[in-house]
């Protein structure tokens, strides 16, 4: 299957400072990727819709300006987490859609756990 | 948006024994993935299944597009089958994969 690798796995950061989580997929060009939250026993929650060369799709209620999504290239996408406060602390999974067209198979990065202390 | 129900939420079976877990949608789909969340998160491809029956050693699955079902079945089921497995999603309208609230599942030695 496909590859997609996110990173780092884990952070750690104080309360005021800025994350970045980068998502790559590796053996394959993504035009698409998308931004999942996810807190302790619950499903994934879509944050954004990443698409190369244009400004993200935030979903209803997500803030756009915490949540800084750049998409530069065909393989990687970035989610940059901005004057992080401890409710920000949550597990981030990116996902990246491999072809074009709606019925094409998606892949999930390992996933980021943040902590802001 | 498109709605995606999964049942049961919890199941806790005796290892060996066999396990059928369903995903209801509430509207047409151009994909459905099934996944299993491993305890460090990661989300494991199961199956691409937008229509049909596929198998994969003791797991299989089957989706019914037209009544909007899908259903996952485990064989044997064995200690690291453990997890939480999700049913995933997109409609029709947009290019949005949509999850399911899961089903933890629990395989007893």
């Amino acid at each position: 299957g496909a590859v997609v690798s996110q990173h780092p796995s884990w952070v750690i950061c104080k309360s005021g400072t800025s994350v970045k989580i980068e998502c790559r997929s590796l053996d394959f060009q993504a035009t698409t990727m998308f931004w999942y939250r996810q807190f302790p026993k619950q499903s994934l929650m879509l944050m954004a819709t990443s698409n190369e060369g244009s400004k993200a799709t935030y979903e209803q209620g997500v803030e756009k300006d915490k949540f800084l999504i750049n998409h530069a290239s065909l393989t990687l996408s970035t989610l940059t987490v901005t004057s992080a406060h401890p409710e920000d602390s949550s597990f981030y999974i990116c996902s990246a859609k491999r072809g074009q067209g709606f019925n094409t198979e998606a892949f999930f990065g390992q996933g980021t756990r943040l902590t802001v202390v | 948006g498109i709605q995606v129900e999964q049942s049961p939420p919890d199941l806790i079976l005796q290892e060996g024994a066999n396990s059928t877990l369903r995903c209801n949608f509430s509207d047409s789909v151009n994909n459905l993935q099934w996944f299993h969340q491993n305890p460090w998160g990661q989300l494991i491809n199961l199956f691409y299944i937008p229509s049909g029956t596929k198998q994969n050693g003791r797991l299989s699955a089957t989706t019914v597009a037209t009544e909007r079902y899908s259903l996952l079945y485990i064989s044997s089921s064995q200690t690291t089958d453990s997890g939480v497995y999700f049913c995933a999603v997109r409609g029709n309208r947009d290019d949005k994969i949509i999850f399911g609230k899961g089903t933890r599942l629990h395989i007893l030695p």
